[in-house]
């Protein structure tokens, strides 16, 4: 079956440069959500998105930003990048209400960025 | 607002042996609650979900978990562990219809020979 996909799988950045990561959902899934994990934490919820428009906001700094295009991919940009925006970058997708589970979120496997 | 608690940041288990996960959950609003696993270096993996109806829930990989509401507890259970569910273990909160994930601080299994 096919799963999330998130690119690159790893990235590394040096303080103040900007990193832009993608998120392709399982197809037909219309709601995207971005979490950060940071060394040894859980993950924290950052955006989501339902239908390309931003459904939620969690402690996503100024400096990031998100969007969903119309193929329901999604991109989290990161600009000025500091070190402890080093971690792993998680992208989940959920099914619509119509499709069943929409509760249910289906993780990719991350994006490990280390800044420098 | 909503929270998790994992009571136990490490468990160790040898083989064999009944696995026992904590969590309990604070919640203003009926929850729906999940337990993720991930294996080092890897995403997170549903191991099963409780929305609604039957409080014992069945996962994969032989776990399950029952939703107490009185004890506003989550805890996952296995009766035999296996070397291969060594991982970390997430219970997460969300309220019903879905939405954010919030998560607990995460338990890291360990299983002896």
């Amino acid at each position: 079956a096919a799963g999330v996909i998130q690119s690159p799988r790893h990235l590394i950045k040096e303080k103040r440069e900007t990193a832009t990561l993608k998120c392709y959902p399982i197809p037909r899934h219309d709601t995207v959500y971005w979490y950060q994990q940071g060394p040894g934490q859980d993950p924290q919820f950052l955006i989501s998105f339902y239908e390309k428009m931003q459904s939620d906001k969690g402690s996503i700094p100024d400096r990031f930003s998100a969007q969903q295009f119309s193929d329901y991919h999604s991109e989290l940009n990161m600009s000025s990048l500091e070190l402890g925006d080093s971690a792993l970058y998680f992208c989940a997708s959920s099914p619509p209400p119509s499709g069943g589970s929409q509760e249910t979120q289906y993780f990719g496997p991350g994006t490990r960025l280390l800044v420098l | 607002a909503q929270s998790v608690t994992q009571l136990g940041s490490h468990v160790s288990v040898s083989e064999g042996a009944l696995v026992l996960l904590r969590c309990n959950y604070s919640s203003s609003v009926p929850p729906y609650l999940f337990w993720y696993v991930q294996y080092p270096n890897q995403g997170l993996q549903l191991l099963l979900k409780y929305t609604t109806g039957a409080t014992l829930v069945k996962g994969i990989n032989g776990f399950e978990a029952e939703f107490k509401k009185s004890e506003t507890s989550f805890h996952l259970t296995k009766p035999s562990a296996h070397m291969s569910d060594a991982a970390e273990y997430f219970c997460a909160v969300s309220g019903s219809q879905g939405g954010k994930l919030i998560f607990g601080q995460g338990t890291e299994l360990s299983v002896k020979p």
